[in-house]
């Protein structure tokens, strides 16, 4: 069973702030994605990486995916209350479906 | 807007009763999934399928879930002699054609509540 492994849990910054979260797992990604929730909503699909080392900007946001295909972590420019919700990683094992992380639940204080 | 419609959104219900949840993408979609997230985790996978095939059923699935699919097209999951444990996110998720990139378009669910 793969598992990924996102860190940290829960992050509350102030707006304007910097801040990244990871995701980590033990076995090599055929893919990964970025998923973003909001409350009472299905996961919203950020980005998708393949490359081992691969940067992918989103305004204000930049992922980046291992060398090794193992990692990846969501870099977040002066974060915007609009940035609150949980952010999911979620990985292809080279099969037909997809392995989710727990999640970092962040929050962006005004 | 995703495309993909779930009913109900909310289901409040005494363990022990039969619950069903539809699962509607608007346009035509090989393969459609099914996960489940309890409060504070992340989606786990139930099951999937190609068109009408069910081709995978994770060991969550337990013999009182069972999904359908029968024209392909919407699907179902019901759940038999509903228990606590079952309270959850019911997520809906389909993937347009072509190989799986892992690309999932989810609806926005439909969370049970068992009493």
């Amino acid at each position: 069973t793969q598992l990924l492994e996102q860190s940290p849990q829960f992050l509350s910054i102030q707006e304007g702030e910097n801040l990244t979260v990871y995701c980590n797992s033990s076995s090599v990604f055929s893919s990964l994605q970025w998923y973003r929730q909001e409350p009472g909503e299905g996961p919203v699909l950020l980005v998708t990486v393949v490359t081992g080392g691969e940067v992918k900007k989103l305004k204000r946001l930049t992922f980046q995916f291992g060398d090794a295909r193992k990692d990846s972590s969501l870099h977040i420019t002066a974060a915007q209350p609009g940035d609150t919700g949980l952010y999911l990683c979620a990985g292809n094992f080279g099969n037909e479906k997809l392995t989710f992380g727990t999640g970092t639940r962040l929050t962006i204080i005004p | 807007d995703t495309g993909v419609s779930q009913d109900p959104r909310h289901k409040i219900t005494k363990r022990g009763q039969n619950v069903t949840f539809r699962c509607d993408p608007i346009s035509e979609h090989n393969r459609l999934y099914w996960y489940r997230q309890t409060l504070g985790q992340g989606p786990e996978f139930l099951t999937y399928f190609q068109n009408e095939a069910q081709l995978e059923k994770s060991r969550l699935l337990s013999d009182r879930f069972s999904a359908e699919r029968p024209k392909g097209s919407f699907s179902t999951l019901e759940i038999q002699r509903t228990e606590q444990g079952d309270s959850a996110m019911y997520l809906c998720a389909v993937v347009t054609g072509g190989p799986f990139t892992g690309e999932l378009f989810f609806g926005e669910g439909s969370r049970l509540t068992v009493l």
